[in-house]
């Protein structure tokens, strides 16, 4: 099992609802991430958090919105998406953003279907 | 900025069989080298990783290999069992303005035939 839990697993929403995927990590690590994979891609970064602040944003439209409530939690919420956002979207902590190279784990993601 | 390119994108192998995934990197100044296995319905699990200071890493059956001078480096499955079957990512690790990043290779899908 994962150290990164996600929820939830499956979410099929329209293009006018707004959600909200929600990651929780216990590890005790200070830098979190959303990235978005699409069918046999690998994963596209989007956002990076270091201390609850939002370090990167990787020209992610708007209509995808990040927070970070407290240093084990991580939301992404979801308004007004596209067919094409359709992917699973992974969250993923590290210990920190420092230059020790700290190994990121990655949550089993969860799979959005925009209809 | 940093490019991985991954090969092969497919593999077949027969139970028993070794295993050999190759990725090259383009920006010297990476310094860490994870390796990822993705299984159907799952996210991606760090299996191995390797630092530049290091040229070879092994983990039971798994181990990976790094040539900094050519800028490449390998994931050795020896012994493989049909669990063994799943998409492989490595990536490259670049010191930017907001820390290590992770630059993808494109994926090896391996699947290992009993």
């Amino acid at each position: 099992d994962t150290e990164v839990t996600q929820t939830p697993k499956h979410l099929v929403m329209g293009m006018t609802n707004k959600k909200s995927l929600k990651c929780e990590q216990h590890m005790g690590h200070r830098a979190m991430y959303w990235y978005k994979q699409k069918a046999k891609k690998p994963p596209e970064l989007m956002f990076v958090y270091s201390y609850e602040k939002l370090s990167i944003n990787e020209s992610v439209p708007s209509r995808f919105s990040p927070e970070c409530p407290n240093s084990s939690l991580l939301n992404l919420h979801l308004h007004a998406l596209q067919p094409e956002d359709s992917a699973l979207y992974l969250c993923a902590s590290s210990q920190d953003l420092g230059e020790g190279n700290q190994p990121q784990h990655f949550g089993d993601g969860t799979r959005l279907s925009i209809l | 900025g940093e490019n991985v390119e991954q090969h092969p994108s497919t593999l077949s192998v027969q139970e028993g069989d070794s295993a050999v995934i190759k990725c090259t990197y383009s920006d010297s100044a990476s310094n860490y080298f994870p390796w990822y296995k993705q299984e159907l319905g799952k996210g991606p699990q760090l299996i191995i990783d390797i630092r530049s200071n290091v040229g070879e890493k092994k983990d039971q059956r798994i181990a990976v290999t790094l040539n900094k001078t050519a800028k490449h480096f390998s994931l050795h499955i020896t012994e493989t069992q049909p669990e063994d079957s799943a998409v492989y990512f490595c990536a490259a690790s670049t010191v930017g303005n907001a820390g290590n990043m992770l630059t993808f290779g494109g994926g090896t899908r391996l699947m290992v035939k009993p």
